[in-house]
Parts: structure tokens; sequence; C-alpha cells
């Protein structure tokens, strides 16, 4: 158990619809990242926060949005759904302490979304 | 445009035996390189990192080996038990001013055979 929590497990949808992934980081970590496994890509990176603040973006789509609350939780937020957003979303934490560089990220269990 | 890549999908090994996994990446500003291992229906969990300024480190059964000039990784795990049988991914970390983002390899399918 990495002490990061994701919900919900998994999520069934429709094209068009909207959905938001919660996550959940270690106790003490500041940085939150949020990173899509789909069948063809790999993991990719999506963004990062850090302690409130947006800190990196990645490969995320305009249709996409995160944010992180002052209690440190943050969430996904994703709209206007696709078939290819199909996917599995993970939810990483990382103390923060240096910024996040050469920090271990530690991963939750995902949250698998299908859109039909 | 992968920069990271893990060019065996698979890989079987017997219980006891030597198990190497290895990865290579393009970026020359990557320095900071980390191994997770993956269960079905599991995050990724994290196994052993290294540091460029390295290019060994080793924690019990786990070895990850750097070679900069060739821009390779390896992780060597010793003896390979049943239980390490997951997919297993290199990433890597580039030198930046802000933020950590993780860029993964595709993963190499472990079994280790009892």
């Amino acid at each position: 158990d990495s002490g990061v929590t994701q919900t919900p497990k998994h999520l069934i949808t429709a094209t068009g619809q909207r959905v938001t992934l919660r996550c959940s980081p270690r106790s003490g970590d500041l940085s939150v990242y949020w990173y899509q496994q789909s069948l063809d890509q790999g993991l990719q990176f999506l963004i990062q926060y850090y302690n409130g603040e947006e800190r990196a973006k990645g490969n995320i789509l305009e249709r996409f949005s995160a944010q992180q609350f002052p209690d440190l939780h943050s969430e996904l937020n994703l709209s206007s759904l696709e078939l290819g957003d199909s996917a599995l979303y993970f939810c990483a934490s990382s103390l923060g302490l240096a910024g996040g560089l050469k920090e271990t990220q530690y991963f939750g269990p995902g949250t698998r979304l299908l859109v039909l | 445009d992968q920069q990271v890549k893990q060019n065996s999908p698979s890989l079987s090994v017997q219980e006891g035996r030597i198990s190497i996994l290895n990865c290579d990446y393009t970026n020359s500003m990557f320095d900071y390189f980390l191994w997770y291992k993956k269960y079905p229906a599991e995050g990724p969990t994290f196994l052993i990192s290294i540091s460029s300024i390295k290019d060994k480190n080793e924690d019990g059964r786990f070895t990850v080996f750097l070679n900069k000039s060739a821009k390779h990784l390896s992780l060597h795990i010793v003896p390979s038990q049943p239980g390490d049988s997951a997919v297993y991914f290199c990433a890597a970390t580039p030198r930046e001013t802000s933020g950590s983002r993780l860029t993964f390899g595709e993963g190499t399918q472990l079994t280790v055979n009892p």
C-alpha cells in the first residue's frame, strides 16, 4: 500500500460526458502528479501540482483540467469525453521538498475509465 | 518520440537465476532514473532509483546499473523469485528547475518460472 488513494476505482460513462477523478496523496506529500496509461501509449505524464499550484504540464488535453485543494487532495476533471479517453488514470505523490527534483513518486491504484 | 525505450516486451527466467531488464534513453537532460514494478489492477510500485552521478545502486536483490555514455540502464534481480513476475517500467526525469515529470518506457513483462 503506497498510501496514495484514488476514487473511484472504476468508472463507466458515455461519450460527451464529464467525470471527476479524485486523489489523496500520502500524508505529508505536497506534490501530486497525474498520469494516463492507455493501451497504445504507455504511461504518460499529464500534470503536476505542488502545494496547490500548477508546477508542470505534460500532454494534457484542453478538455482535461486538474486542481489541488488546500487539504492537498487533487481532482482531475475530464470533459467532452471521447472513446479514446478510455484508459487507466494514475495519481502519484512525492514530498515536494526539493521542488520535486530527484524525488521518488508513489503511485495510487488508479481509476479505470471506460467511455462507451 | 519515445525518449525512454524498453526493447524487450517480455522476459522469462527460471527461479533462482538472474533477471536482467534493459532500458535505453535518448534525452541527455535525464539525470534521475527509477524502476517501478506493476502488478495487474495495481499502480506502479517503486523499486529502486539511481542518480546520474552514480553508476550503480544496490538494494537487496535489486541492482541498477547506469551507463551514461551509452544512455543505457539495466535492472538486475538476483536471485529471481516467482513473486517477481510483473511488468517492470523504467522511468526517467530531467534536470528541470521546477517540476519532476516521469517519462516511462513501455514496460517489460517478467515471468519467473518455479
